[in-house]
């Protein structure tokens, strides 16, 4: 089974500033099965990246995914006040099949 | 993009099973994955199973033994069964529809608590 660590835990910045959020994979991850959410307190969680670069409908340009292999990155380009949540990434593995996810980054003011 | 609503009982006593039933609109469940996914008070994501409207299953190596996911297509509901709880299933349980192997479409979620 795939384990993916997120790094950091906890992410303090200001609005306007780039955020890099980290997933890294215990073993390689197709790059068509990474995904990356959002979620608000109270809320359920939104997918913002799959397929590690895609951005989902309605995704503002400001989001952006990249990586492969095992070290994928989630990067806001510039903070928006409702960018302040907590991310997740997401992996479909194959053997077994199923989901896997991190366990988040919260990015705080 | 389809609409998901979880149902089902808000309480449920240790040792019982929780039932939950997740209603599917603006959309045929007769296509797409569906699948349960569950979040405890303050912690993160787990993956429960999924669905093919067909009927195929797959779940949670670490629930398997006491988890069972049906559909009725002629309902457009998918449901979840978690046989033998304890007070570790407490959670918010969110339905959702599965596409690009990530998770499309969520449920607005409902909490879950198992206590006497």
């Amino acid at each position: 089974e795939i384990v993916l660590t997120q790094s950091p835990g906890t992410l303090s910045l200001s609005p306007g500033e780039r955020a890099t959020l980290s997933c890294r994979a215990s073993q390689s991850v197709s790059s068509s099965y990474l995904a990356w959410y959002k979620q608000k307190p109270g809320q359920a969680p939104r997918l913002l990246i799959y397929g590690a670069s895609s951005r989902a409908t309605g995704i503002p340009d400001r989001f952006s995914g990249s990586g492969s292999g095992t070290d994928f990155t989630l990067t806001i380009s510039r903070l928006e006040p409702e960018d302040f949540a907590v991310y997740y990434c997401q992996q479909y593995g194959t053997s077994p099949p199923g989901l896997t996810f991190g366990g988040g980054t919260k990015v705080e003011i | 993009q389809v609409q998901l609503q979880e149902s089902g009982p808000g309480l449920v006593k240790p040792s019982e099973t929780l039932s939950l039933t997740c209603t599917v609109s603006g959309g045929s469940i007769s296509s797409y994955y569906w699948s349960w996914i569950r979040q405890p008070p303050g912690k993160g994501l787990e993956w429960i199973g999924y669905i093919y409207y067909s009927g195929s299953t797959n779940y949670n190596p670490s629930l398997k033994s006491r988890v069972t996911i049906s559909v009725d297509t002629s309902k457009n509901q998918f449901s979840l069964k978690l046989t033998s709880v304890t007070a570790a299933d407490t959670a918010v349980y969110y339905c959702a529809r599965l596409g690009d192997y990530s998770v499309k479409d969520w449920g607005q979620g409902t909490l879950v608590t198992v206590s006497s």
